[in-house]
């Protein structure tokens, strides 16, 4: 039970390259999340995905794509990198089945992502 | 949208002193409260959670926490500190109709021999 899985751990990329982050959680979890953290504001809401087929934009979401592959599976893209998305990126996974239920979220170890 | 302020960003405590760290809270009806810490490199772990009931809380690691409401806090406690405890600590608030929970900046604490 590895619980929530990122790649890569680590990337450098240049002004305007792509590349995708990728996430995978094997707690049979409905929702699943990213985050950015930056020093000094705590961890960013990116874009969730409250179920399979479904995803949402959160509170820093602008030059990102997510997309919810499987229930197991969340990916998040920069289709053309910027300095500004230099960050630690986490991604989590939560239990939640809706309307008032709440259950805390389980992050993975984050990718750190620098931008030249 | 819900909001936290931890006030205090970075606090030093000898090993065996007591510990409090801050959490206040913006949200209008009862909030879901947590409590992570994260050591350097790592990801978030869980040290405990507040969702309804008894106001004290207690977590992993010998840590608690108690939910104020009128006081919008949440702070957290722990009566004797390691030096295993240094790492950064976050406060979260969730709210029940949203997936958005919102971290604070954190704090970091530094324990002394």
């Amino acid at each position: 039970n590895a619980g929530v899985t990122q790649t890569p751990k680590f990337q450098v990329l240049k002004t305007g390259q792509s590349m995708t982050l990728q996430c995978a959680q094997d707690m049979n979890h409905n929702s699943m999340y990213w985050y950015r953290q930056d020093p000094g504001m705590g961890l960013r809401l990116i874009y969730y995905s409250a179920s399979e087929g479904t995803t949402d934009k959160g509170e820093v979401p602008n030059g990102y794509n997510v997309s919810r592959l499987n229930k197991r599976e969340f990916s998040l893209r920069l289709e053309s990198a910027a300095p500004s998305q230099t960050s630690v990126y986490f991604c989590a996974s939560s239990m939640r089945t809706g309307g008032s239920s709440y259950n805390e979220q389980f992050f993975g170890p984050g990718t750190r992502l620098t931008v030249l | 949208a819900q909001s936290v302020t931890q006030p205090d960003i970075h606090i030093t405590v000898s090993e065996g002193a007591s510990l409090e760290l801050r959490c206040n809270y913006s949200y209008g009806a009862t909030p879901y409260l947590f409590w992570y810490v994260q050591s350097p490199g790592q990801g978030l772990q869980l040290l405990l959670k507040y969702f309804s009931g008894d106001t004290l809380v207690q977590g992993i690691k010998g840590f608690e926490a108690e939910f104020k409401r009128s006081q919008s806090s949440f702070n957290l406690r722990k009566p004797s500190v390691h030096w295993s405890d240094a790492a950064e600590y976050f406060c979260a608030v969730g709210a029940p109709n949203n997936n958005d929970m919102r971290f604070g900046a954190g704090t970091r604490l530094t324990v002394k021999p």
